[in-house]
């Protein structure tokens, strides 16, 4: 079974940082592009960043560019979104994607004071 | 960047008929050279998460219903719910994972039982 766990969400305030981690299992990790989506609170959904199967290919939305860093661990199946300089704009639930295919069941970022 | 605009936004339907909601891109995200349309259709019930119910434009998620299914192909697409049940309630979008980034969304489409 395709499996996709987020976990690190949390409140922090202005200016802080956070780590998201995606944890996946089910199939082949190395093989597939990620992408972290987000959705605020009673809005739609919002696509924030990508990475290519290997690592070597990103990609960010502009609003979080130079302070959101998207990484992969492939030996460890592992995703990860390091949040920086957060603003309250980036409160939402962040669900980790696969480019194609199933997501997990999201992780809440609450930013505020 | 590619938008995506649903309609509509809203729709109420009768148990037992069809919903039909439709998808309209900026440009095309059919690629010649596989011959795939990069758009997915998800469903998103109250307090959880986004489920995939269809891929490549009409590729049903192993485990969906099939009453659901998708079609269209380079700018326009459809989903359809051939007899909506009451457990279809839920906000509809479309995703276009076409070439590189940003993979947009639609705004989202609420069905509701008349």
């Amino acid at each position: 079974e395709v499996q996709l766990v987020e976990s690190g969400g949390g409140l922090v305030q202005p200016g802080g940082s956070l780590t998201l981690s995606c944890a996946a299992s089910g199939f082949t990790f190395s093989n597939n592009e990620m992408t972290w989506v987000r959705q605020a609170p009673g809005k739609g959904l919002e696509w924030v960043s990508y990475i290519s199967s290997s690592g070597t290919t990103i990609y960010y939305k502009d609003s979080v560019k130079g302070r959101f860093t998207i990484s992969r661990d492939n030996a460890k199946n592992s995703l990860y979104l390091q949040m920086n300089s957060l603003r309250a704009e980036d409160t939402a639930v962040y669900y980790c994607a696969r480019r194609v295919g199933s997501w997990g069941q999201g992780t809440l970022v609450i930013v505020s004071s | 960047d590619i938008v995506l605009t649903q309609s509509p936004d809203s729709l109420a339907v009768s148990l037992g008929e069809r919903a039909t909601i439709s998808c309209k891109s900026s440009q095309s995200v059919l690629y010649s050279g596989n011959n795939h349309n990069y758009l997915s259709w998800f469903q998103q019930k109250p307090g959880q998460p986004p489920k995939l119910l269809i891929y490549w434009a009409s590729t049903r998620e192993s485990g969906v219903p099939d009453r659901f299914s998708g079609s269209g192909s380079g700018t326009d697409f459809t989903l359809t719910i051939s007899s909506v049940q009451a457990e279809d309630v839920a906000v509809y979008y479309c995703q276009q994972y076409y070439n590189t980034p940003p993979y947009t969304f639609g705004q989202g489409t609420k069905l509701e039982i008349k």
